[in-house]
């Protein structure tokens, strides 16, 4: 157990609705990272908040968007979805603002249909 | 063209064998990263990098900075090694960011 929750583990959702991931950091981490992992495309950085501000920005669409709590947690909004957003969405925190060590959440499932 | 490229794509082993996983990478990084996905997809960070050799246990890792290449060795595999192999380079000048290989799918057979 990494000590990184996400939720819900798995969504199955229609296109063009808006879904919502959840992320809780380890406990102490500032940082947290979203990462996309579809068929086609691998492991991809999304964003990263560090301490509630947004500290880096990947391959994000338009279309999403993050934010991280007072309390550390963060979401990712995923809107006008398409089937290709189908993918495992992945949370990883660590204490400082560089992923020197990530510990990874178990992920989230999303099947657009 | 990716700018980690890794090696092979697809492993089947026999139980007991020395394998090996390479990574290469085409820029310069701050640190690399090994990562283990396992078939559910949850994935665990197995190595952080930035120069030598490290082991834990029957995993051991390498990495060349001169010549841009990461090696990860698991030795006496086990059919519970099976997962696919990630890796992961923090580039030098972005710091936050990883980038990813496609990943080493091993299959260790009893």
């Amino acid at each position: 157990d990494s000590g990184v929750t996400q939720t819900p583990k798995h969504l199955i959702t229609a296109t063009g609705q808006r879904v919502t991931l959840r992320c809780s950091p380890r406990s102490g981490d500032l940082s947290v990272y979203w990462y996309q992992q579809s068929l086609d495309q691998g492991l991809q950085f999304l964003i990263q908040y560090y301490n509630g501000e947004e500290r880096a920005k990947g391959n994000i669409l338009e279309r999403f968007s993050a934010q991280q709590f007072p309390d550390l947690h963060s979401e990712l909004n995923l809107s006008s979805l398409e089937l290709g957003d189908s993918a495992l969405y992945f949370c990883a925190s660590s204490e400082g603002d560089r992923p020197i060590e990530a510990f990874f959440g178990q992920g989230t499932r999303l099947t657009v249909v | 063209k990716n700018e980690v490229e890794q090696s092979p794509q697809n492993l089947t082993a026999q139980e007991g064998e020395f394998i090996t996983i390479n990574c290469s990478y085409s820029v310069g990084i701050s640190a690399l990263h090994w990562l283990q996905q396992h078939p559910g997809g949850g994935i665990v960070s197995l190595f952080m990098l930035s120069s030598g050799k490290k082991k834990h246990g029957r995993l051991i890792a390498t990495i060349n900075i001169q010549e841009k290449h990461s090696s990860l060795h698991i030795t006496a595999s086990h059919p519970r090694d099976s997962a696919v192999y990630i890796c992961a380079v923090r580039l030098g000048d972005t710091g936050n960011q990883f980038y990813f290989g496609t990943g080493t799918s091993l299959t260790v057979i009893p």
